[in-house]
């Protein structure tokens, strides 16, 4: 049973610069959420996607959108980078859109902004 | 706003000992509180988790406390393990019951 996946690992960008990370969902899981993880911090919600539609978003510009493909992967894209974006994107998935339901988080995508 | 304090932000326990970590949540309307274990460089892991209507949980050497009154919870870990080194996170639900709102971690280190 495949637990969630993201790709890539790592990337390296520069400022102004676009980055699309992409997240695949446990199985059986059809809602995924996106966090930020800075060093030393806890994760901070940027969006939920559920029935590949944004549900909730955190506190988070508009450079940062997103989208769910009807196999429920989903991807996130972060436009014009500022060296502050550089973070680990973690992608968790659960079973429906409340988050009461437990989540199970992807080993993330280390984005560095050069 | 919405905000989850978690204490303290580092613990250092000797092998066997226990270790108590707390957190306080804003919301009252929060009904879900999940705890996630951290090693370096992996993803964080659900370890325990507790709702509302329930006040504690136990998981053979965790436990989760809830006190909805004083908006606490807290984790507990009997019988500390070197293996048990992390850093520990917990979270609550958002008011609208659709994200979670994570406290910025607690780092246990554990010595033999």
């Amino acid at each position: 049973d495949a637990g969630v996946t993201q790709s890539p690992t790592h990337l390296i960008k520069t400022r102004g610069q676009q980055v699309t990370l992409r997240c695949s969902p446990k199985s059986g899981h059809d809602t995924v959420s996106w966090y930020q993880q800075a060093l030393g911090q806890g994760p901070q919600f940027i969006f939920q996607y559920y029935e590949e539609e944004e549900r909730q978003r955190g506190n988070f510009p508009d450079r940062f959108s997103g989208h769910q493909f009807p196999n429920y992967s989903s991807e996130l894209n972060v436009n014009a980078l500022l060296l502050g974006d550089s973070a680990l994107y973690l992608c968790a998935s659960s079973m429906g859109y409340r988050a009461n339901q437990p989540q199970h988080f992807g080993d993330g995508t280390r984005l560095s902004i050069l | 706003g919405e905000n989850v304090e978690q204490h303290p932000s580092t613990l250092s326990v000797q092998e066997g000992d226990s270790a108590v970590i707390k957190c306080t949540y804003s919301d009252s309307a929060s009904n879900y509180f999940p705890w996630y274990k951290q090693e370096l460089g992996k993803r964080p892991q659900l370890i325990i988790d507790i709702r509302s209507n329930v006040g504690e949980k136990k998981d053979q050497r965790i436990a989760v406390t809830l006190n909805k009154t004083a908006k606490h919870f807290s984790l507990h870990i009997t019988e500390t393990q070197p293996e048990d080194s992390a850093v520990y996170f917990c979270a609550a639900t958002n008011q609208a019951g659709t994200a979670l709102i994570f406290g910025k971690g607690t780092t246990l280190s554990v010595s033999s």
